[in-house]
């Protein structure tokens, strides 16, 4: 499986914009890039996933870099309940097996 | 949205106490449910697959005789940790996907804390 970096924490200001930025240099041409999000003792819960173009909802956007390689999770307006950890993880085209999570990016926000 | 509901939230017991975990999807059927570990500051490990209607498949150095799995609805799993010990003190994490499209999301329980005295 194509493996992805993220830093290990990131700080933030609440109402802040926070761009948390993932490498995944491996990845295939059917490895779509899902960002999964984990607030403290509880269990994750999917943020937003994309294949090639940049994505919306009403969570955050998704930038995905033209070459694929890097991808970046952006949080518009940060409030503290978006402390949590974040990972970036690929999947592969259809698959419906277990994700493989990293260590994530423990992001901290600041009142 | 979809919801996967797991239970209890967290369990305080004694050594050799065997516990259950249930994990139910409550608006999908899911054939197949994943069943996690977390250690304090450690990130998720899959410990097995949950499959209906037959046997579970478990990761390399997970006990299968300590960890029992039955998935026998389209909605239910339940892990069973047999006789447990100090060292299965953590936080178990149940998921399951809504559908068959491509790339569905998973959906997360809440977690179960669980604590051997």
């Amino acid at each position: 499986d194509a493996k992805t970096t993220q830093p290990n924490s990131m700080e933030s200001n609440e109402e802040e914009p926070v761009h948390l930025p993932c490498n995944h240099s491996t990845i295939s041409g059917t490895d779509y890039i899902h960002w999964y999000r984990q607030l403290p003792s509880q269990g994750p819960e999917y943020v937003i996933h994309g294949l090639t173009s940049n994505v919306n909802n009403r969570m955050a956007s998704l930038a995905i870099a033209e070459d694929r390689k890097s991808s970046t999770l952006i949080l518009h307006r940060a409030t503290l309940r978006d402390a949590a950890v974040y990972y970036c993880i690929l999947r592969k085209a259809g698959s419906q097996g277990n994700l493989i999570f990293g260590k994530g990016t423990k992001l901290s926000v600041k009142p | 949205g979809a919801v996967v509901s797991q239970h209890p939230s967290w369990v305080i017991c004694k050594s050799g106490t065997s516990v259950k975990i249930e994990c139910r999807s409550l608006d999908f059927q899911a054939t197949t449910m994943f069943w996690y570990r977390q250690f304090p500051k450690q990130s998720l490990m899959l410990m097995a697959t949950s499959n209906e209607g037959s046997k579970a498949t478990y990761e390399q150095g997970v006990e299968k005789d300590k960890f029992l799995i039955n998935h026998a609805s389209l909605t239910l799993s339940t892990l069973t940790v047999t006789s447990a010990h100090p060292e299965d003190s953590s936080f178990y994490i149940c998921s399951a996907g809504s559908g068959t499209g491509t790339n569905q999301p998973q959906h997360f329980g809440d977690g179960t804390r669980l604590s051997i005295l």
